[in-house]
C-alpha cells in the first residue's frame, strides 16, 4: 500500500518563482525521503530527513518535517528550467525497511 | 554513492515474449531492489533481491512471472516473462546504501509491449 500522499498532484509556476510541494503518510517513520525523476529516467535521491527533524536545506532545496501531523514539505526556490520534473516522496528505508513511494508531483516550470 | 548500471536501457518486445534486465552496482550491497513503474504512475516495489536466497515478492507479484536472479553482492537480474501489454513500463533497480538510510536508483529500462 502507498504510505505518503503529495500535493499537488501537478504544478506550473514561472521561472524564478518557488515551489512548494506537500506530502502526507499515515503511519510513523524513521524518516522521510524526497526523489526527483526526469521524465522516463531513473530517481535521483534529493534529501532525507529523520523523523527528529524538523528542517533541513540543501541548495536551493528545503525541506521540513512534521510528524505531528504527518506531513512533509518540499520548497524549491529560484526555480529553473531543468527543476522540471516528477517529485516523489518516499517513506522507510530504514535498514531492511521498503521505501513506500507516494504518486509523486509533476512539476513544470515554465520560461 | 553507488553507481548503478541498467541493461537494456528500452526495448521494444511482442506479447508472449520475456525480456531479461540486468542490474550492475559498482560495489558490493547486501540488498537489491526491483521497481516497476507504469505510465503516469508511481513506484510500486515488485520484490527483493538478497544474495544467496530467494528473492522476496510483494503482494501482486509472484515468481513465475517475475523470476530474478542475484548470483553475487554486485548484480541482479529480473526477468519479465510472458509479456502482455500491460508489461509496459519503466523497470528500476534500486540498492540499500544502509549507511545512509536511502537508495540509489538505476537508470531505468523501458520497456514496451506490442
Amino acid at each position: 500500500s502507498q504510505q505518503g500522499e503529495e500535493d499537488p498532484q501537478a504544478l506550473s509556476i514561472q521561472e524564478g518563482e518557488n515551489a512548494t510541494m506537500n506530502c502526507s503518510y499515515k503511519t510513523s517513520i524513521n524518516n522521510l525521503q524526497w526523489y526527483r525523476q526526469n521524465s522516463g529516467r531513473g530517481l535521483v535521491h534529493l534529501i532525507l530527513i529523520r523523523s527528529n527533524e524538523r528542517e533541513k536545506h540543501s541548495g536551493r532545496l528545503r525541506v521540513t518535517l512534521d510528524t505531528s501531523k504527518k506531513s512533509s514539505s518540499l520548497l524549491i526556490t529560484a526555480s529553473r528550467a531543468a527543476d522540471t520534473a516528477s517529485y516523489f516522496c518516499a517513506t522507510g528505508g530504514n535498514l531492511d525497511d521498503k521505501i513506500i513511494f507516494g504518486k509523486g508531483t509533476r512539476l513544470h516550470i515554465l520560461p | 554513492s553507488a553507481v548503478i548500471s541498467q541493461k537494456p536501457s528500452r526495448d521494444i518486445c511482442q506479447r508472449g515474449t520475456s525480456l531479461t534486465i540486468q542490474c550492475q552496482v559498482d560495489s558490493q550491497v547486501t540488498m537489491m531492489f526491483w521497481y516497476r513503474q507504469q505510465p503516469g504512475q508511481s513506484l510500486t516495489l515488485i520484490a527483493t533481491a538478497n544474495q544467496g536466497s530467494e528473492a522476496t515478492y510483494e503482494s501482486g507479484f509472484v515468481i513465475d512471472k517475475f523470476p530474478i536472479s542475484r548470483p553475487n553482492l554486485t548484480f541482479s537480474t529480473l526477468t519479465v516473462s510472458n509479456m502482455s501489454p500491460e508489461d509496459s513500463s519503466i523497470y528500476l533497480c534500486s540498492v540499500d546504501w544502509s549507511e545512509r538510510d536511502t537508495q540509489y536508483f538505476g537508470p531505468g529500462t523501458r520497456l514496451t509491449v506490442l
